[in-house]
């Protein structure tokens, strides 16, 4: 199986900077047959859904706010939003659907400094 | 407007089975592959399978393969996940999640990324 990890596990950001999250996977994602990288990310606000954010490293989901952006290739991915706003406040996962079973990292908890 | 529904949180003692339900509106459910992942209390995301709900072809991870049976019923447009043989470390919160693409041809692959999801169902596994 793919291991998908997350660094940091926590951070606080004041409103309206940058956070940044980092995915880490333990083989590469990329497919070269189509350059593309088969990695998700998506967010998690207590008592709800996970909700999709990103697709192929760097695709928005229809209805993200363009403070959110997917970067990275291979082995190594970062999610950042680039201005922090409250309703940003959750766990943020990234995903590989690169190889069954398709696994999540462990977690980003982002909150408000 | 898409929504998934899932049916109530369960309690059940270890050894027994549990059938969860996920039913859909707003979109045409034979078009899009329908997944189940879990989540442990204060825990991450794992997934479990999917089903195609034009075909009823499944692929389960392996881990559950042989406890778990995903099915569906077209006619009312929703999906169903029945996990047998429940041990404590089953108790977790169980998500149906929809492949986000429409699957042209229907046979097809799924894309293998989810949204929207199910409110999710909490089981609890306790003697």
């Amino acid at each position: 199986d793919i291991v998908m990890t997350q660094s940091p596990d926590s951070l606080a950001v004041s409103l309206g900077e940058r956070a940044t999250v980092n995915c880490k996977s333990s083989q590469s994602v990329l497919y070269s047959s189509n350059n593309k990288n088969y990695l998700a990310w998506y967010q998690q606000k207590p008592g709800q859904p996970p909700k999709l954010l990103i697709y192929w490293a760097s695709t928005r989901e229809l209805g993200v706010p363009d403070r959110f952006s997917g970067s990275g290739s291979g082995t190594d991915f970062t999610l950042t939003i680039s201005s922090l706003q409250a309703e940003d406040v959750a766990v943020y996962y990234c995903q590989q659907y690169n190889s069954p079973p398709f696994t999540f990292g462990p977690g980003t908890r982002v909150d408000i400094k | 407007h898409v929504q998934l529904v899932q049916s109530g949180a369960e309690v059940k003692k270890p050894g027994a089975s549990v059938k969860v339900s996920c039913k859909t509106s707003g979109y045409t459910f034979t078009g899009f592959y329908m997944h189940w992942v879990r989540q442990a209390p204060g825990q991450g995301l794992e997934w479990m399978g999917w089903i195609n709900p034009y075909s009823g072809g499944t692929n389960y991870a392996q881990k559950f393969q042989g406890r778990v049976a995903m099915t569906r019923d077209t006619s009312i447009s929703t999906a169903y996940m029945e996990l047998s043989r429940l041990r404590s470390d089953d108790t977790a919160v169980y998500y149906c999640a929809r492949d986000d693409i429409y699957q042209e041809p229907l046979t097809s692959l799924p894309k293998n990324w989810f949204d929207p999801w199910g409110q999710g169902n909490l089981f609890n596994v306790s003697s």
